[in-house]
């Protein structure tokens, strides 16, 4: 069974820090893209980062661009983003979900929230 | 910068009808890197449609893409329950190295 797991959201204060997981299972993790993707309430989706399947390419959204790093360790099947410096603006579902450049992103996890608040 | 911009904003139709969803490109994309979402509310978004115009395992031919260049199109032929969403256009463009989605249209029974 395919699946993909996000965690590490909660409550964090701005300018502070947090890194989110993704574990995936039931494919093979090492052979996909790997992207995040956030949700703000009651808004639209952004795409936010991508790492390549061999973590050979990391492109990002401008919105955070030299804040956020994308990487991944293929031998534990997990996909980590670091968020530094959050901002008010940054509080969203955060979604990973798998998919190269031409085969949309096919599988997703059911997101883990973060709120930048003070 | 990629902008995206789907339209209308929210489709009015009954079970039945035809859905027709439009997504405009404020430049020229390949066709390959257009993909199609739907989302619940809830739930994850579900890739429809890659490529522009294939269809994701399992997704019912009731869905359809079409486009090129800067106009891309999906239409739901006939209009189940269960198809009242929010859709999402998404593509890739290699020379920004970016990934990015359209605003969304929701479908309202």
């Amino acid at each position: 069974q395919v699946q993909l797991v996000e965690s590490g959201g909660g409550v964090v204060q701005p300018g502070r820090s947090l890194r989110l997981s993704c574990t995936a299972s039931g494919f093979t993790f090492r052979s996909y893209a790997m992207h995040w993707v956030r949700q703000a309430p009651g808004k639209g989706l952004e795409w936010v980062a991508v790492i390549w399947y061999d973590g050979s390419n990391k492109y990002y959204a401008d919105s955070v661009k030299g804040r956020f790093t994308i990487s991944r360790d293929n031998s534990k099947n997990t996909l980590y983003l670091q968020m530094n410096s959050l901002r008010a603006e940054d509080t969203a579902l955060y979604y990973c979900a798998s998919g190269g450049d031409s085969e949309g992103f096919e599988m997703w996890g059911q997101g883990t929230m973060v709120t930048v608040s003070s | 910068e990629i902008m995206l911009t789907q339209s209308p904003g929210t489709l009015s139709l009954s079970p039945g009808e035809r859905a027709t969803l439009s997504c405009r490109a404020s430049q020229s994309v390949t066709s390959t890197y257009v993909s199609w979402y739907q989302q619940k509310p809830g739930q994850a978004p579900r890739l429809l449609i890659y490529g522009a115009s294939s269809r994701a395992t399992g997704i019912p031919d009731r869905f359809s893409g079409t486009g090129s260049g800067t106009d891309f199109t999906l239409t739901v032929s006939r209009l189940e329950p269960e198809d009242f969403a929010i859709y999402y256009c998404q593509q890739y463009v290699p020379s920004l190295r970016m990934f990015a989605f359209g605003q969304g249209t929701k479908l309202e029974i």
